[in-house]
């Protein structure tokens, strides 16, 4: 199946300072990628839909000022934390359509710990 | 993308059949079920999907109702690798309709 890679796979920053998380579509070319949180314990909540060549579109109660997504080429999209805080430790999860296809292909996660 | 429901966790024992139910009662026409599965701080891994024919592949069979509004993902002989989390997802594919995850049927298989 289609490989979907992200980057860092791990992350520790201290509060304040930026993170970016990187998804790449491998074999692929993908119009859209879709980027998750997941808690301990808790299912992935959806925070925003990732469009080539345009802004994001975020889910509610998702800062788009804290949470920058950038997909500047067909097979990659970025999300960066700005000013992370502790409560911003999370599981990060991307994922990505192959055009022609309907399966939703997922990256690896990048755990994100901020102390 | 329609409503599911699953039951929160199940056992099942290594070498047996792993019949997971799932309830979309209010799914539509155009829309497919899809199963994936997370494994222990992994990202989701698709594992299969279809519209109201029963599917098989090298992972799992789907059974699906007549009806459509309700769905179950056989894993043949499961072994404690299958243990997960095991979503059960309706959507449009081919589509950038959003992929909405409830929170799924916690598998766990055992010796």
């Amino acid at each position: 199946g289609a490989v979907v890679s992200q980057h860092p796979s791990r992350v520790i920053c201290k509060s304040g300072t930026s993170v970016k998380i990187e998804c790449r579509s491998l074999d692929f070319q993908a119009t859209t990628m879709f980027w998750y949180r997941q808690f301990p314990k808790q299912s992935l909540m959806l925070m925003a839909t990732s469009n080539e060549g345009s802004k994001a579109t975020y889910e509610q109660g998702v800062e788009k000022d804290k949470f920058l997504i950038n997909h500047a080429s067909l097979t990659l999209s970025t999300l960066t934390v700005t000013s992370a805080h502790p409560e911003d430790s999370s599981f990060y999860i991307c994922s990505a359509r192959a055009e022609g296809h309907g399966e939703l292909f997922f990256g690896e996660g990048s755990r994100l710990t901020v102390l | 993308d329609a409503k599911t429901t699953q039951p929160t966790s199940m056992d099942c024992a290594e070498g047996r059949a792993a019949n997971l139910p799932c309830n979309h009662s209010t799914i539509s026409g155009n829309e497919y079920v899809y199963w994936y599965r997370q494994i222990h701080s992994q990202g989701p891994q698709y594992i299969i999907h279809g519209l109201k024919n029963n599917e098989t592949n090298e992972m799992a069979s789907l059974i699906i109702t007549e009806d459509r509004k309700s769905s179950t993902l056989i894993l043949p002989h499961a072994t404690l690798r299958d243990t997960a989390v095991y979503y059960c997802i309706v959507r449009v594919p081919g589509t950038a309709s959003k992929l909405t995850f409830g929170t799924g049927t916690r598998l766990q298989v055992t010796l």
